[in-house]
């Protein structure tokens, strides 16, 4: 079975410029969650999808940041425009119902010059 | 000062030597995580407990509610252990995760 998997694994892009990340989870699992980690700092919690929605975007940064998980499959993460201090790395992870395990992917490295 | 502290930060053995990394939280929880961190990035989930004890391989996790303490062990620990090792607690009944900073863990042959 395909682990959780994010693309690309490294993305350098200019300050104002746009990146999107994506993480595809483990088929089935209807929890899909978001976290980064910037340089030096505890990985931080972004947000948390249960199928399509929303359940929990507390840690979304500004509205520089728009997740969407169109279809309850795959998920996307839009930088628009990115700044110096989104650089970090962007992990994503799914669970399956109402299961606390979370598995998680390799990340995605983004670094904004 | 975080809700979840780990120590120590950095941490370097010889091959074989036991090894003990600490994580203290100050939130209620039900559930307490440890992952792992590779060199090359990704995280891998190895214990989720509440209560006791579990133990995988040379790996072994312990949990005391009641002094919001838990401790990870590595036994006949190997060079293939270097790795960042991170404990993580859920927010309140949420499934968001609270992060420590992680332990940097080297071991040299």
């Amino acid at each position: 079975e395909a682990g959780v998997t994010q693309f690309p694994s490294h993305s350098v892009i200019e300050k104002g410029q746009t990146v999107t990340l994506r993480c595809d989870p483990i088929s089935g699992h209807d929890n899909l969650y978001w976290y980064r980690r910037v340089m030096g700092k505890e990985i931080k919690f972004l947000l948390h999808f249960v199928k399509e929605s929303k359940q929990d975007e507390s840690g979304m940064p500004n509205n520089r940041f728009l997740a969407e998980r169109t279809g309850g499959t795959y998920s996307t993460l839009k930088v628009q425009p990115a700044e110096l201090e989104d650089s970090g790395v962007y992990f994503c992870a799914s669970s399956q119902g109402y299961s606390r395990t979370q598995y998680f992917g390799p990340g995605t490295r983004l670094t904004v010059l | 000062k975080n809700e979840v502290e780990q120590s120590p930060q950095n941490l370097t053995a010889q091959e074989g030597e036991f090894i003990t990394i600490n994580c203290s939280y100050s939130v209620g929880i039900s559930a307490l995580h440890w992952l792992q961190q590779h060199p090359g990035g990704g995280i891998v989930s190895l214990f989720m407990l509440s209560s006791g004890k579990k133990k995988h391989g040379r790996l072994i996790a312990t949990i005391n509610i009641q002094e919001k303490h838990s401790s990870l062990h590595i036994t006949a620990s190997h060079p293939r252990d270097s790795a960042v090792y991170i404990c993580a607690v859920p927010l309140g009944e949420s499934y968001q995760l609270i992060w420590g900073a992680g332990t940097k863990l080297i071991i040299k042959p």
